[in-house]
């Protein structure tokens, strides 16, 4: 089964680039990376996916080395409200079914 | 707004009711899930729906009991809970495609359970 493993918690000051990394060992030739971000009594919401090299969009960038078993998402100059906890999800086929297994997440506090 | 609702938003319920969450995607997506998540705690996928039909029950009590009637609705009805099952109920959805694993999952936000 494809795992995922974060830092637990990470702090950073507002401006800041903040760089959160996950590894994944064990991921399969199919499967993607996928980041979610979550807020206090809120479901998590889709950031930033990728199978490989670099991602970009209007929130983050995504950085996955060529052997694919870690993947850096890339918060530039974070503010106040990108204070939450961030996922690291890759699938995971187990019984035929394909789903998706959240890990611990990193907590992210960004100070003033 | 993610185009999946969920209600109630906040329910507070004895160990000998009977109620039911529900959830509603209005994104066409084809499957469908609940999770868990106890304070502190990781989410823990409870069941997963593909066009309707259950395939995957994560080990979950029989106190739990999953209701697609079709690929929009969901629901999670509850009897009988124990304190220790409070906790934030999220439904979620996506577009399951066979032999792609991009899949998105949108979250609704969620309904917060607390029994008494």
């Amino acid at each position: 089964l494809a795992k995922t493993t974060q830092p637990i918690s990470m702090d950073s000051y507002e401006g800041q680039e903040v760089n959160i990394t996950c590894s994944h060992n064990n991921i399969a030739t199919n499967d993607y990376i996928t980041w979610y971000q979550q807020f206090p009594s809120q479901g998590p919401r889709f950031i930033i996916q990728g199978y490989k090299t670099k991602v970009t969009n209007e929130v983050a960038s995504l950085f996955i080395p060529a052997d694919r078993k870690s993947s850096t998402l890339s918060l530039p100059r974070v503010s106040l409200s990108d204070t939450a906890v961030y996922y690291c999800l890759v699938g995971d086929i187990a019984s035929g079914t394909y789903k998706y297994i959240f890990g611990t997440g990193t907590r992210l506090k960004v100070l003033a | 707004e993610t185009g999946v609702t969920q209600t109630p938003r906040h329910l507070v319920m004895g160990m000998t009711n009977k109620k039911s969450l529900k959830c509603e995607q209005h994104l066409g997506h084809n499957a469908m899930y609940w999770y868990k998540q106890s304070a502190k705690k990781p989410l823990e996928l409870m069941f997963v729906y593909n066009f309707k039909e259950q395939t995957e029950n994560n080990s979950v009590p029989s106190r739990f009991s999953p209701e697609c009637p079709n690929s929009s609705h969901l629901f999670l009805h509850l009897h009988t809970l124990q304190p220790e099952d409070s906790a934030l109920y999220l439904c979620a959805s996506s577009q399951a495609m066979k032999g792609q694993y991009n899949e998105k999952l949108f979250f609704g936000s969620g309904t917060q359970l607390s029994v008494l």
